[in-house]
């Protein structure tokens, strides 16, 4: 299996453009984690689906951004339009749903630079 | 939301020497997860702990998911240099919290 998949790695764009992270998770997963990572607020949850379904965006920061997942092995998160204090190290997992083995696996991660 | 208390914050210790780190939360969680991160890459699972007074072994690593299900700890026995990185707790419910990281220095 080749993993959790992130694309791209690094993203440098300018403010005011938009941003789309992708995700693949690993197959037979039906649960995906967005995650943020920075060195002030660490690893914070943005938003998970079940199911291709959203259950809690509440994490999301702003209306700027917005995740999609139009089927079991895509998703997307955008931000639009992107700002400086955006930029940050972004992650998905996948799993199993709560209730089977739940062990979550992270991708590498995109490293998001916004100037 | 749900928070995790993850302490020490980091820890500065002699190859050879045993670790010991732990996550509290005020919440009860189903699942308690433990993560290690390398500079540069995501954070991999380390130990799964399913049951509440469960412990579980991963060669150097244990891990326990506390009788309240509220806390757990991770101990590292006798250190090598490859353990530095970062350590973080996750609990599981439906959705995963992570604590803030305990950062592992080991001198040779």
């Amino acid at each position: 299996d080749a993993g959790v998949i992130q694309s791209p790695r690094h993203e440098v764009t300018e403010m005011g453009q938009e941003v789309t992270l992708r995700c693949k998770p690993i197959s037979g997963h039906n649960s995906l984690f967005w995650y943020r990572q920075t060195m002030m607020r660490g690893l914070e949850l943005l938003i998970y689906f079940n199911n291709n379904v959203p259950i809690d965006d509440s994490g999301m920061p702003e209306d700027r951004f917005s995740a999609k997942m139009p089927n079991a092995s895509f998703s997307t998160l955008k931000i639009q339009p992107s700002e400086p204090r955006d930029s940050a190290v972004y992650f998905c997992a996948s799993s199993s749903p709560a209730g089977q083995n739940t062990e979550a696996f992270f991708g590498q991660g995109t490293r998001l630079t916004v100037v | 939301g749900q928070q995790l208390n993850q302490s020490p914050q980091s820890m500065f210790i002699q190859e050879g020497e045993d670790v010991s780190m732990n996550c509290t939360s005020s919440s009860i969680f189903n699942t308690w997860l433990w993560y290690k991160q390398d500079p540069g890459e995501g954070p991999v699972l380390l130990i799964a702990l399913y049951k509440a007074g469960e412990l579980t072994s991963n060669g150097r690593l244990t891990a326990q998911f506390g009788i309240t299900r509220k806390d757990s700890f991770l101990n590292i026995s006798a250190s090598i240099p490859s353990d530095v990185g970062i350590y973080f707790c996750a609990g599981r419910n439906n959705d995963m919290r992570f604590g803030a990281g305990t950062r592992l220095t080991v001198k040779p």
